[in-house]
């Protein structure tokens, strides 16, 4: 059983359409985050939620909404996609909100046209 | 704020030679520092990490020592193999924020 697993694995859309990836994780953890990973492999923090509640949230475009259903799930629904949208978004999940140790997803490769 | 810095990559290397990959960090207070290792369209994997001062990180043959004198925590391995091919990216907690914040990864690459 994958640990976090993150879907679809590739997105492929046009510009000014709306799209959600969704994210789960086994492991039992309370924290949950969504990172975003550009073309040079750098990786910044978007969001984290602690038990469906949001803890972190940088400076993303309010176009970028995260939902927590419950703690094994976070999804990102994005709206109106621009092509500097295209990048690699992983979802990861601690133990708990004071955890070190991320375990992440596969990933979701968005590419806008 | 925090920042991690790593040496630019890509780096290139014949299998069984040494590796050294630099990463210098910038904090207030005493961060925890870790190195994750990011394997072909995979997500990343914690690799190792210290927590304090002169402390070691190890697995998989790999280390680190976190030098808080020099500010740093150098990932190194004495003899790489080609499976070790990935990108590897330092980070730290800083623990006030609780955020982990990553340097922009060093791409190794391990030629037979």
């Amino acid at each position: 059983d994958t640990a976090v697993s993150q879907t679809p694995k590739y997105l492929v859309t046009q510009m000014g359409n709306d799209k959600s990836i969704k994210c789960e994780q086994n492991l039992g953890h309370d924290t949950m985050y969504w990172y975003k990973q550009d073309s040079k492999k750098f990786l910044k923090i978007m969001f984290s939620y602690n038990n469906k509640e949001l803890i972190i949230n940088e400076t993303v475009p309010n176009r970028f909404s995260p939902k927590s259903p419950d703690k094994a799930h976070l999804n990102l629904h994005i709206n109106s996609l621009e092509l500097g949208d295209s990048a690699v978004y992983f979802c990861a999940s601690s133990q708990a909100w004071d955890a070190t140790e991320l375990f992440f997803g596969s990933g979701t490769q968005l590419s806008v046209l | 704020g925090d920042s991690v810095t790593q040496m630019e990559g890509p780096v290139t290397l014949s299998e069984e030679a040494c590796l050294t990959i630099n990463c210098t960090y910038t904090a207030t207070g005493y961060p925890s520092l870790f190195w994750y290792v990011q394997y072909p369209g995979e997500g990343l994997q914690l690799l190792l990490k210290a927590t304090k001062a002169d402390d070691k990180g190890s697995n998989k043959g790999f280390e680190a020592t976190y030098r808080k004198e020099t500010t740093s925590f150098h990932l190194e391995k004495g003899s790489v193999q080609v499976s070790d091919s990935a990108v590897y990216f330092c980070a730290l907690n800083g623990g006030a924020t609780n955020k982990l914040i990553f340097g922009t990864g060093t791409l190794l690459a391990v030629q037979p």
